[in-house]
């Protein structure tokens, strides 16, 4: 069965800092490989997804991850995280059949100024 | 891109009434349609699987009798909480999937706050 592991419940980083979020996933296949933003009270918003191809995925409001396969991992990362970006965010998997998706339990980012 | 939208956003019911929320896809057709609820500070939690025209699966310890789920068209489905208790206030979530440029694609709704007094 797929999962999803977020260690991280939750993170502070200083403005202008980089920022990581580790994400690691179990699934027996390739899986579709996504990371959301929630703000409070708010639906999902995707960053970006990766279902093949180049490992490194771009993707919006200048989110990156990168998929390793050998380590299960698809951390997502921000070279330097402004004010507006304190908020949850939830790595997810899906089956590359019935498109099932996961959501792993949600890291939430505090940016401190 | 696409969207999906949910009615109501917030409703509020007293216990032992019934509840439906809708959720649509506004300019694509959804085969499929899943069901997720939120509990404060925690994860989305799958509840169901709405394939047009059939009946829904229904994940592990969620109630099929409690949540009725109807997708009746490609592009509407609805979850109707029935005899809603305080303990089914939740955000439920839904969301739609399709392919765009031949990659399967989930575009989630905003969501709906039910609060059951």
């Amino acid at each position: 069965a797929q999962s999803v592991t977020q260690p991280d419940i939750h993170i502070t980083v200083s403005e202008g800092a980089s920022l990581e979020l580790r994400c690691n996933y179990s699934y027996g296949a390739t899986p579709y490989l996504f990371w959301y933003v929630q703000s409070p009270g708010q639906g999902l918003q995707l960053l970006l997804k990766y279902f093949s191809g180049d490992t490194l995925v771009q993707g919006i409001k200048g989110f990156e991850a990168e998929f390793k396969r050998s380590q299960s991992s698809f951390n997502l990362r921000k070279p330097s995280v402004h004010w507006s970006d304190a908020a949850e965010y939830f790595c997810a998997v899906a089956n590359t059949g019935g498109f099932k998706t996961i959501f792993g339990a949600g890291t939430r980012l505090f940016v401190k100024a | 891109g696409a969207v999906v939208s949910q009615h109501p956003s917030w409703v509020i019911c007293k216990s032992g009434t019934s509840v439906k929320i809708e959720c649509r896809s506004l300019d694509f057709q959804a085969t499929t349609m899943f069901w997720y609820r939120q509990f404060p500070k925690q994860s989305l939690m799958l509840m169901a699987t709405s394939n047009e025209g059939s009946k829904a699966t229904y994940e592990q310890g969620v109630e099929k009798d409690k949540f009725l789920i109807n997708h009746a068209s490609l592009t509407l489905s609805t979850l109707t909480v029935t005899s809603a208790h305080p303990e089914d206030s939740s955000f439920y979530i839904c969301s739609a999937r399709t392919r765009v440029w031949d990659e399967e694609t989930q575009y989630f709704g905003p969501g709906t706050r039910l609060l059951v007094l």
